[in-house]
């Protein structure tokens, strides 16, 4: 168990549909990230926050939107959703943001499985 | 954002040590290596990281070559449940984020 707590873990729901996956990140961590994994792809680096503000951006589609809440967990909306959104959503979080000299452990939540129909 | 390579593929005997080959010839000189780990579709677990020196802890050994273009992930005994897709990472110099590549799928068989 990594700590890092993510809901939905599946959802199922129709094209132009909108969603919302929650991330809760490891007690004491301030940075949270969110990547995307589908069979085509692999893993993507969508958004990063540190202790609420936006951090580093990916390719996040415009459709998609996140922010980092004061008690610091975490929320990816997807909206106007396609065939292929369907993906695995993971979210990872950190004690402090990587890079710059910074090194550190990223840990990963168990992923929310959307399925677009 | 410096690249990493990696195989795609590679096999290893149950009990031997797996050697994981990257490069990643335009890293950066505080830019870190990381070692992650994806076994089915869990979350990527991380394995170890390093800057210049060796690094072992309990799970791998991760060897950076002097000129830090190249580098090497062992498993020293490699058992079945260390099949996964093994990631090699270098760390983004400026956000921090961690760009995923297309690893390597290590089968370990008996």
């Amino acid at each position: 168990d990594s700590g890092v707590t993510q809901t939905p873990k599946h959802l199922i729901t129709a094209t132009g549909q909108r969603v919302t996956l929650r991330c809760s990140p490891r007690s004491g961590d301030l940075s949270v990230y969110w990547y995307q994994q589908s069979l085509d792809q692999g893993l993507q680096f969508l958004i990063q926050y540190y202790n609420g503000e936006e951090r580093a951006k990916g390719n996040i589609l415009e459709r998609f939107s996140a922010q980092q809440f004061p008690d610091l967990h975490s929320e990816l909306n997807l909206s106007s959703l396609e065939l292929g959104d369907s993906a695995l959503y993971f979210c990872a979080s950190s004690v402090a943001p990587l890079g710059g000299g910074a090194a550190g452990e990223l840990f990963f939540g168990e992923g929310s499985r959307l399925t677009v129909l | 954002d410096a690249k990493t390579t990696q195989p795609p593929s590679m096999d290893c005997a149950e009990g031997r040590a797996a050697n994981l080959p990257c490069n990643h010839s335009t890293i950066s000189g505080n830019e870190y290596v990381y070692w992650y780990r994806q076994i089915h579709s869990q979350g990527p677990q991380y394995i170890i990281h390093g800057l210049k020196n060796n690094e072992t802890n309990e799970m791998a050994s991760l060897i950076i070559t002097e000129d830090r273009k190249s580098s090497t992930l062992i498993l020293p005994h490699a058992t079945l449940r260390d099949t996964a897709v093994y990631y090699c990472i270098v760390s983004d110099n400026q956000g921090g984020k961690l760009i995923f590549g297309q690893g390597t799928e290590l089968s370990v068989k008996p």
